[in-house]
């Protein structure tokens, strides 16, 4: 039981360039989520889903995209990446009770830089 | 709106001291509250959580928290710090909107003096 996997660990983009972040979850949660991390700033939302095909904005969706094609899988992709997506990102998942998250499960985090 | 406030971005125990971070909510629905601890380059970890059963609530390496509604506050404690308590701690909420976000507090790094 590997929990949640996110890969790569590190990256160094160009402005302009994309990339996709990779999420994989083996509790069969049918919640999950990304955030990113900022120092002194906490976690911001950016995107979560609540399952397969389903997915919905955060609190900063802007310059980034998801999919959920699977329960297990869920990928954000960042386009035209640019200095201020410089941060660290997470991936969470968790299961619901009556339609209420429970406790989340983290990823190890991608660490992003922007060049 | 609904909101969690962490008092304090930085917290100094000495070994051996009493551990107290503060975290106050704010929510239109009875909350669903949790704390969560992250080390360095890590990803966060559930400590503990409140979902309306007990209000004192005891969770991994010794913490505990207590629900207070009339002060809007779940307080962690841990009686002695130990240097691995060292780390960044988080309280988090859920959403009252739909439930399935959550919203977390800034954070409060707590630095364990020898």
């Amino acid at each position: 039981n590997a929990g949640v996997t996110q890969t790569p660990k590190f990256r160094i983009l160009k402005i302009g360039q994309s990339m996709t972040l990779q999420c994989t979850q083996d509790m069969n949660h049918n919640y999950m989520y990304w955030y990113r991390q900022d120092p002194g700033m906490g976690l911001k939302l950016i995107y979560y889903s609540v399952g397969a095909g389903i997915t919905d904005k955060g609190e900063v969706p802007n310059g980034y995209n998801v999919s959920r094609s699977t329960t297990e899988d869920f990928p954000l992709r960042l386009e035209l990446a640019a200095p201020s997506q410089t941060s660290v990102y997470f991936c969470a998942s968790s299961y619901s009770v009556s339609g209420r998250s429970w406790e989340q499960f983290f990823g190890p985090g991608t660490r992003l830089t922007v060049l | 709106a609904q909101s969690v406030t962490q008092l304090g971005s930085h917290v100094s125990v000495s070994e051996g001291a009493l551990v107290l971070l503060r975290c106050n909510y704010s929510s239109s629905v009875p909350p669903y509250l949790f704390w969560y601890v992250q080390y360095p380059n890590q990803g966060l970890q559930l400590l503990l959580k409140y979902t309306s059963a007990a209000t004192l609530v005891k969770g991994i390496n010794g913490f505990e928290a207590e629900f207070k509604k009339s002060e809007t506050s779940f307080h962690l404690t841990k009686p002695s710090a130990h240097m691995s308590d060292a780390a960044e701690y988080f309280c988090a909420m859920t959403d009252s909107g739909g439930y399935q976000k959550v919203t977390f507090g800034t954070g409060t790094k707590l630095q364990v003096i020898p």
